[in-house]
């Protein structure tokens, strides 16, 4: 079956770097998305990986190893506003996208 | 409309009721998606849409039914709804073009409660 990891909960503090995770077995690889959702809002798009390496994007840079079946998504200077749930998905042969159940990120002052 | 739109926000309905939850496109998106969220669980795909015209079955299509008449629409309808369908509904749309991500973006969602 298809499977994608990633923990359920991490917390940071205000101003520090945090990393969180996400190991996937998939039939198929077509990319992997890292989207933010706040409570009671739609995900929103955050990073897109499909070749080995770091992608940066402000604050927020997302890290592919196809070989390992593993990502990072790695945010700085964290602020309050980051408090949310970060779900990981990847794209399969058929071209679907396959979740992650996510990891709710909490941020303290 | 600016983006993707769903209706009704939250809806409340007996059990056996016929319910259909609206999703309306502006970005001339090819392709549309129908997802449930569940606590503890990732998003699962009940249809898709690759194109105006056409329809898939996603992970968990039982229950649920679609149609694409139009680009910009694509209402999702429980023949039949049971408290299992309880879930939070969101709507997503993306270009459907060949190479790049083909990024899905994602409506405010439908919080649908069956009793």
């Amino acid at each position: 079956g298809q499977n994608i990891d990633q923990p359920t909960e991490m917390t940071a503090t205000e101003g520090a770097i945090v990393q969180i995770n996400c190991t996937y077995q998939t039939s198929g690889f077509n990319g992997l998305f890292w989207y933010q959702q706040h409570a009671g809002e739609a995900p929103t798009f955050l990073s897109y990986n499909v070749l080995d390496g770091l992608e940066e994007k402000g604050r927020f840079s997302s890290f592919l190893s196809r070989s390992k079946g593993y990502s990072y998504l790695l945010l700085k200077e964290l602020q309050m506003k980051d408090s949310a749930s970060y779900l990981c998905a990847v794209r399969d042969s058929n071209y679907q996208l396959i979740w992650g159940a996510g990891t709710k990120l909490i941020i303290k002052p | 409309i600016a983006g993707i739109t769903q209706a009704p926000t939250s809806q409340i309905l007996a059990a056996g009721r016929r319910m259909t939850l609206r999703c309306t496109q502006d970005m001339r998106h090819n392709a549309m998606y129908w997802y449930r969220q569940d606590l503890g669980l990732g998003l699962r795909l009940i249809h898709y849409s690759n194109t105006a015209g056409t329809t898939g079955k996603g992970e968990v299509p039982d229950g649920y039914s679609v149609s694409r008449a139009n680009t910009d629409d694509f209402p999702l309808t429980l023949a039949s709804a049971v408290p299992s369908q309880t879930s939070v509904y969101f709507c997503a749309s993306s270009p459907g073009l060949a190479g790049g991500p083909d990024t899905q973006y994602f409506g405010p969602g439908t919080r649908l409660t069956v009793l």
